[in-house]
């Protein structure tokens, strides 16, 4: 079975410049997460999709972070624009409908603003 | 709100020895608990989790935590450890019912030949 897929694994880009993540759970799995981990912090939850829609986003810096599950499968995480404390790792997540406790973790993107 | 703590963020270990990684969490509601792990260049892994029922839980590769609630901790141990457990271990908490989990600071488990 093929894991959670993200994309690009780096990325290094200017303050003010906009950046995405792209993110392909594993199949069938209905529950989709975004996290952001910064350096010596644990993840924390910036949103949820059950299938295309947004259960939680609650966490999510809405001022200049988006993200979509156009057609419940893939994902995308924006920022526009970057600032220097968005410099972390963006991991990705999913689950099945009938056991969202146990999540499944992409290898995540690391994104260093500069 | 919940909160996890792992006062440990770095525990060097050799091979063979047993190991312990702490974890305390503070919350007013019964608890949901997980050890996540990530080795070098992976995503996280759920390690073990404390749903409801026996308080020890245990993984398939020998580690174990046991969910003390009058002490509110959820602590990891190994008899003996690997090589290959050298990683990352991250405690957390969900709570009254919620599956989002609150995680710690992480601890890094080093384990020397």
């Amino acid at each position: 079975e093929a894991g959670v897929a993200q994309s690009p694994r780096y990325k290094i880009i200017e303050k003010r410049q906009s950046v995405a993540f792209w993110c392909n759970p594993i199949s069938g799995h209905a529950t989709l997460y975004w996290y952001q981990q910064i350096l010596g912090q644990g993840p924390k939850l910036l949103i949820q999709f059950q299938n295309n829609g947004v259960v939680d986003d609650s966490q999510l810096p809405k001022d200049r972070f988006s993200a979509e599950r156009l057609k419940g499968v893939d994902s995308t995480l924006k920022i526009q624009p970057a600032k220097l404390e968005d410099s972390a790792v963006y991991l990705c997540a999913s689950s099945l409908g009938s056991r969202l406790f146990e999540q499944f973790f992409g290898p995540g993107t690391r994104l260093t603003v500069l | 709100a919940q909160s996890v703590t792992q006062l440990d963020s770095q525990v060097p270990v050799f091979e063979e020895a047993p190991v312990e990684l702490r974890c305390n969490y503070s919350s007013s509601v019964s608890v949901y608990l997980f050890w996540y792990v990530q080795y070098p260049n992976q995503g996280l892994q759920l390690l073990l989790k404390y749903l409801s029922g026996s308080t020890l839980v245990k993984s398939i590769n020998g580690f174990e935590a046991e969910f003390n609630k009058s002490q509110t901790s959820f602590h990891l141990r190994k008899p003996s450890v690997h090589i290959s457990d050298t990683a990352e271990y991250f405690c957390a908490v969900s709570e009254g019912g919620s599956y989002i989990p609150t995680f710690g600071r992480g601890t890094s488990l080093i384990v020397h030949p």
